[in-house]
């Protein structure tokens, strides 16, 4: 079955620590996004990628990094930089950027211990 | 430039009653809307889009939603609310002449609380 795949669903980061969460879709979609998620925020940008080899910063990508070296994947790291990571982690996919839905992954709750 | 408001951080209806989430939109291109719904600790699943074909358009577990852009809105509808609908439902809205960085843009969500 096509989809995406977040992992790990938990995961635990001592403050320092950089930690990073995997993303893998097998729609064989072009663009891909990282959305943070908290209470009564909805989801916020952190960063998108159109097409391999290339992505830009969304609304908060501060303390955050990402590659998109292959089309099926884009991992999301969590820098020590970032003084408030303990959130839900969204990410998703869609053909292009422009026209069509997104699908989206189960996501990965992150918590600083 | 695109935004969406989404009426209602959280909605209380009986089961068996009306459900009424309300989603008003600002673009400055013709947009393609879309309704999500998100379960608890789950990523988010689409109810329905509009796309400019039909202004009403069906989406999955009987709800619905109308396009109306004389008022900018595209408020989602179930007619008999149930227990299984309790869930954190997104509008979200994208500029349809495409181009730029805008993308999907989400709204902030609202909770459907559904009381027996």
């Amino acid at each position: 079955d096509g989809g995406i795949t977040q992992s790990p669903k938990y995961l635990f980061r001592k403050e320092g620590q950089n930690v990073t969460l995997s993303c893998e879709q097998n729609l064989n979609h072009d663009a891909m996004y990282w959305y943070r998620q908290d209470p009564g925020q909805g989801l916020r940008l952190i960063y998108y990628s159109q097409i391999v080899n290339d992505f830009q910063k969304g609304d908060i990508a501060e303390g955050y990094s990402v590659s998109r070296e292959k089309k099926e994947s884009f991992p999301l790291t969590v820098t020590s930089a970032q003084k408030n990571p303990t959130a839900f982690y969204l990410c998703a996919s869609s053909w292009d950027r422009v026209n069509t839905e997104a699908f989206f992954g189960q996501g990965t709750r992150l918590t600083v211990v | 430039a695109q935004s969406v408001t989404q009426l209602g951080s959280h909605v209380s209806v009986s089961e068996g009653a009306l459900v009424l989430l309300r989603c008003n939109y600002s673009s400055s291109v013709p947009p393609y809307l879309f309704w999500y719904v998100q379960y608890p600790n789950q990523g988010l699943q689409l109810l329905l889009k509009y796309t400019s074909a039909a202004t009403l358009v069906k989406g999955i577990n009987g709800f619905e939603a109308e396009f109306k852009k004389s008022e900018t809105s595209f408020h989602l509808t179930k007619p008999s609310a149930h227990m299984s609908d309790a869930a954190e439902y997104f509008c979200a809205v994208i500029g349809a002449s495409g181009g730029g960085a805008d993308g999907l843009t989400f709204g902030k969500g609202t909770h459907l609380i559904i009381q027996p």
